[in-house]
């Protein structure tokens, strides 16, 4: 199966800064690469598809972009609502996989 | 408006089974695969299999081969998920989640096993 590793696991950040999660597959894979926030007590949500698809209704802060084995999500300016696990997900190949999650910490 | 509902939370004993609803409303039903993913206490997210809602054909991951079955009812445009022999590492919120990219989730079924 796909291997993702993301990372960092952990990030403290203060509003406004810049985030960047990696999203790296143990194999190449198509742009069917999806990232989501997950809220405390709350399901998972949609923020881009197919690598670097925006959704609607969230903010443009949110970018993605990458191809091959890379991925990346990227948070231009950092918000206090943006505290969350983000996960990014593959369903280019069966099984499909998710990495392991990304807590973003809000000092 | 469009939405995935879910059955309320469930507790059982080692050995059971457990059916967890997923009710689609406010979109095409035949349009879009449901996945299923569960989630274990403080941990990520594993997805289980989908199923076609237009044939029923199903995919499932192998770490739940021959232990899980998804079906489903058109004429309610329901999904449902079985999961048998549970063992405690079955303790997990259930989600269902729409279509290729996940892109409309229920709000997760918890299931507690428990003796």
């Amino acid at each position: 199966e796909v291997v993702l590793t993301q990372s960092p696991d952990f990030q403290s950040v203060t509003p406004k800064e810049k985030v960047t999660i990696t999203c790296r597959a143990s194999q190449t894979i198509s742009s069917s690469v999806h990232w989501y926030q997950q809220r405390p007590y709350q399901s998972p949500k949609l923020l881009i598809k197919y690598t670097s698809q925006s959704i609607s209704g969230v903010p443009s802060r949110f970018s993605g972009g990458g191809s091959g084995t890379d991925f990346t999500l990227t948070i231009s300016s950092l918000e206090p609502e943006d505290a969350a696990t983000y996960y990014c997900h593959q369903s280019s190949i069966l099984p499909y996989t998710f990495g392991q999650g990304t807590k973003l910490e809000i000092k | 408006q469009v939405q995935l509902v879910q059955s309320g939370a469930e507790v059982k004993q080692p050995g059971a089974s457990v059916k967890v609803s997923c009710k689609a409303s406010g979109y095409t039903f035949s349009n879009y695969y449901i996945h299923w993913v569960r989630q274990a206490p403080g941990q990520g997210l594993t997805w289980m299999g989908t199923i076609n809602p237009i044939d029923g054909s199903t995919t499932y991951a192998q770490k739940f081969q021959g232990r899980v079955a998804m079906t489903r009812d058109t004429s309610s445009t329901t999904v449902y998920m079985e999961l048998s022999s549970l063992t405690f590492e079955d303790t997990a919120n259930y989600y269902c989640a729409r279509g290729g990219a996940f892109d409309l989730w229920g709000e997760g079924t918890m299931v507690t096993v428990s003796s």
